[in-house]
């Protein structure tokens, strides 16, 4: 089984709708990420979290919001969609003192 | 001037040579390196971290120049598996959760 998973893998969704993507994972790590990537642009950060109790906004998160119900799990929503947030979310993690970042599958969103 | 640059390519290199692509970096307080690679729509994996003192793990070698402020990925008797793009990425100050910075990537793609 995958150590880091998301849900949906892929989404189609109209403008005005709220939505909710899902990480969990199973590493144990502490840290956890949300990232966008788009063509052109390269991956950038949304939110991040170092531990349940502590979320802090990344360099993107405007029209996003993220909860830590757990350490295992970080959902990122989307209160009401559009169209520019169409873009591919992958969900990271990062434990102990290695910078090594652990990602998931990803979920391709798309807004109409 | 961007703080991680890559040239985006792609880089079309014949099954068995070597080819190499290097990664700019904008601060010099920069601490630490990596490299990943991204298959087409699947997520970032960690490919090597990058040492001062360079190194090497199989066909791949990564070189730091500080002086210069680039690294380097040197890939040898490439594979047509070795298709994909790969990422720099560098830890420093002004950086996002973890001090991480992205590069945009550099595509390759190994003919037959």
């Amino acid at each position: 089984d995958a150590d880091v998973t998301q849900t949906p893998r892929n989404r189609i969704t109209k403008t005005g709708k709220r939505i909710m993507l899902e990480c969990s994972q199973t590493k144990g790590h502490d840290r956890m990420y949300w990232y966008r990537q788009d063509p052109g642009l390269g991956l950038r950060l949304i939110y991040y979290s170092f531990d349940v109790k502590d979320i802090n906004k990344g360099e993107i998160s405007d029209g996003y919001s993220v909860s830590r119900q757990a350490q295992a799990k970080f959902s990122l929503s989307l209160e009401s969609a559009i169209p520019n947030q169409t873009a591919l979310y992958f969900c990271a993690t990062r434990g102990g003192e290695s910078y090594e970042q652990y990602f998931g599958p990803g979920t391709r969103l798309t807004v109409t | 001037r961007k703080e991680v640059e890559q040239d985006p390519g792609p880089f079309n290199v014949p099954e068995g040579a070597t080819v190499a692509f290097n990664c700019t970096y904008s601060n010099s307080a920069s601490q630490s390196f990596f490299w990943y690679r991204q298959d087409c729509r699947k997520e970032p994996k960690l490919l090597m971290s990058v040492y001062s003192s360079g190194n090497e793990d199989g066909r791949f070698t990564a070189q730091l120049n500080r002086a210069s402020q680039y690294i380097s990925l040197l890939i040898r008797d490439s594979k047509l598996s070795d298709s994909a793009t790969y990422l720099c990425v560098v830890r420093g100050p002004g950086g996002g959760a973890d001090g991480l910075t992205f590069g945009k990537g550099t595509h390759l793609i190994i003919q037959p």
